[in-house]
């Protein structure tokens, strides 16, 4: 089983649908919770970053965290068709080293106009 | 300000040849570090280099080299290639190295071994 579990979709919604990305994990330890947006052809960008548990909330996206379910979401609201893209997550029990960044494969999701 | 640049975009060889990725990160940055992304197994982390030196390091074998410069590029290499090292290689530059701080990657090299 992987540290960190995510449904590679395909996801695909109509434009202006509410869409939420999961994704699951094991190591109670993980503080540092993170989703990139990965556009096809491109390199990973950084979405959104949260520490421990509650809400963040950046214009239509809003990232979630439930440690006690180890269960973390981004949510999309009045997606867009320039929000097709893969999204990853990715989490650690540190943040003064990226090499113990685990990272979700990813979901790919399409929004339909 | 410039993003991180990758070059070669694409690349093909043949199984035991050598390759050498190269990254020029963002101004001021001072960590590179490297992924290899694969659907099967996802963004996998190399190793980290900061002022010169590396600083972390995965779980790949010493095929997977790499190294840093004065002004902070970066170059990969990869030797005796092996047809699973077909992937896209990724680059990525922060400040400090932190995840705490946001990570900047390139596009990729996309890795092509026949």
């Amino acid at each position: 089983q992987k540290e960190v579990e995510q449904d590679p979709g395909p996801l695909s919604v109509p434009e202006g649908a509410i869409v939420s990305l999961n994704c699951t994990y094991s190591n109670s330890a993980f503080q540092y919770f993170m989703w990139y947006r990965q556009y096809s052809r491109k390199g990973p960008e950084l979405l959104m970053y949260t520490y421990s548990s509650g809400n963040k909330e950046d214009g239509r996206f809003t990232a979630q965290v439930d440690k006690s379910s180890k269960y973390i979401s981004l949510f999309i609201r009045d997606s867009q068709p320039s929000d097709s893209a893969t999204y990853l997550c990715a989490m650690s029990d540190n943040a003064g080293n990226n090499r113990k960044l685990i990272w979700g494969l990813g979901t790919s999701l399409a929004v339909n106009p | 300000k410039a993003g991180v640049t990758q070059t070669p975009r694409y690349l093909i060889k043949t199984r035991g040849q050598q390759v050498t990725l190269s990254c020029s990160p963002i101004s001021g940055h001072r960590s590179v570090s490297w992924y290899q992304q694969t659907p099967g197994q996802g963004l996998q982390f190399l190793f980290e280099y900061f002022s010169e030196t590396q600083r972390n390091k995965g779980n790949f074998p010493g095929r997977f080299s790499g190294r840093q410069f004065s002004n902070s590029r970066s170059e990969m290499n990869v030797s005796t290639l092996e047809l699973g090292d077909s992937a896209l290689y990724l680059c990525a530059s922060s400040q400090q190295g932190a995840n705490n701080q946001p990570q900047h990657f390139g596009d990729g090299t996309r890795l092509s071994i026949l």
